[in-house]
This record gives structure tokens, sequence and C-alpha cells, in this order.
């Protein structure tokens, strides 16, 4: 069982709709990430949160939009996405500080098809 | 700036068989290195870690793999391959160069089939 958990799964969207992407997780991890990956590909990193501020930024659109609302919770949001942006989206945390060796926890993703 | 390097893209064995799969790594300090398995459509799954102690690692699901700072390697094996380890494994560095937030740079993965 994942300890970071993504919703929805799949998610189906036009590209004039504005949805979001929702990632919890209760590890008490400062850290969080979200990831893009294509298939076949190794995961893109898109946005770091670390304690609830966004600290790097990889030049993703802004058509996502990320949102950290507390240090459990991550959103990203979507808005006039392109087809070329489906993928699976991973979300991950991680401890901050002296322990952090960089190891990330990862959820299990939402697959996002643009139409 | 730290990178990973995979050998092969996909490696086939025969279940029972010696998995070994290879990376190599590049980095300008001492790194922290780590393998994940990506079963299809999951997230990624931590298999083992390297952060300066043992340079023999062992992981999960009878994994292990060993850190040679000599040959800046970080290759996985497995003794006896089994259906269920058919999946795409990433090797992975944690970039510690600055900051408080660490930046993992993955390899371009590896593919595990294992045939009956």
């Amino acid at each position: 069982d994942t300890e970071v958990t993504q919703t929805p799964k799949h998610l189906v969207m036009g590209m004039t709709n504005k949805k979001s992407l929702k990632c919890e997780q209760h590890m008490g991890h400062r850290a969080m990430y979200w990831y893009k990956q294509k298939a076949k590909k190794p995961p893109e990193l898109m946005f770091v949160y670390s304690y609830e501020k966004l600290s790097i930024n990889e030049s993703v659109p802004s058509r996502f939009s990320p949102e950290c609302p507390n240090s459990s919770l991550l959103n990203l949001h979507l808005h006039a996405l392109q087809p070329e942006d489906s993928a699976l989206y991973l979300c991950a945390s991680s401890q901050e500080g002296g322990s952090n060796t960089g190891e990330l926890f990862f959820g299990e993703g939402s697959r996002l098809t643009v139409l | 700036a730290q990178s990973v390097t995979q050998l092969g893209s996909h490696v086939s064995v025969s279940e029972g068989a010696l998995v070994l799969l290879r990376c190599n790594y590049s980095s300008s300090v001492p790194p922290y290195l780590f393998w994940y398995v990506q079963y299809p459509n999951q997230g990624l799954q931590l298999l083992l870690k390297y952060t300066s102690a043992a340079t023999l690692v062992k992981g999960i699901n009878g994994f292990e793999a060993e850190f040679k700072k000599s040959e800046t390697s970080f290759h996985l094996t497995k003794p006896s391959a089994h259906m269920s380890d058919a999946a795409e494994y990433f090797c992975a560095v944690s970039d510690r160069s600055g900051g408080s937030n660490y930046k993992l740079t993955f390899g371009k993965g590896t593919l595990l089939t294992v045939n009956p």
C-alpha cells in the first residue's frame, strides 16, 4: 500500500476544461513533488514544494498551476491543456532537513488523457 | 551535475536465471543512489538505496546492489528471476549539491522481461 494517495487515478479532459489532480501524504514529510511521465520514459520533475512554499519550478507552462494548501496536500490545477500533455502525473514526498537522503515516496499516479 | 546511465533499455532473462541491470553514475560529490521499480500503470516503488553506509545494499524482493566507487557503478542483481519481477527499473542519483531540496535524476530505465 502506498502512503502517498493520488486522485483521480484516471482523468479525461478536453482542451477547454479546468480540472485538478490531488495528492495527499500523512508521513509528516515537508517536501512534495509533481512529476510528469510519458510512456517508456523516466519521470520528469515539474515542481517542488518545501514547507508549503514553491521552491522549484522546472520551467513548466502556466497551464499547469500547483498549489500546496498545507503540508499534507498538494494539488495540480490544469487548464487549457494540449493533447501532448497526456501522461502519467506522479506525486511524491520526502523528508526535509538533515535526515533527507533524497529518497522519494511516490503515489500510484494519475493517468491524464487530453482530447 | 549528477547523472546516471543505464546500460540496456531492455533485458530479457529466463525464469530462475540471474538478473543483472547495469547503472553507472556521474557525481562530483559522494552520491546517494537508488533503484526504483515501476509495474505497468503504477507509481515508482523503492527497491533499495545507497546512502554511504555499507557498499552492498540489500533491498526488497531479493534484490541487491553494490556501490563501486572505482567503477562509478551501482548495478542491480537478483540471483533467481521470478515472473513477477517483470517491470521497468530506474536507477537514480540524488543531487546533494545545494539547497534543502534534493533533485532526483533518473536514468532512462531498463525494461526487464522474464520468460517462462
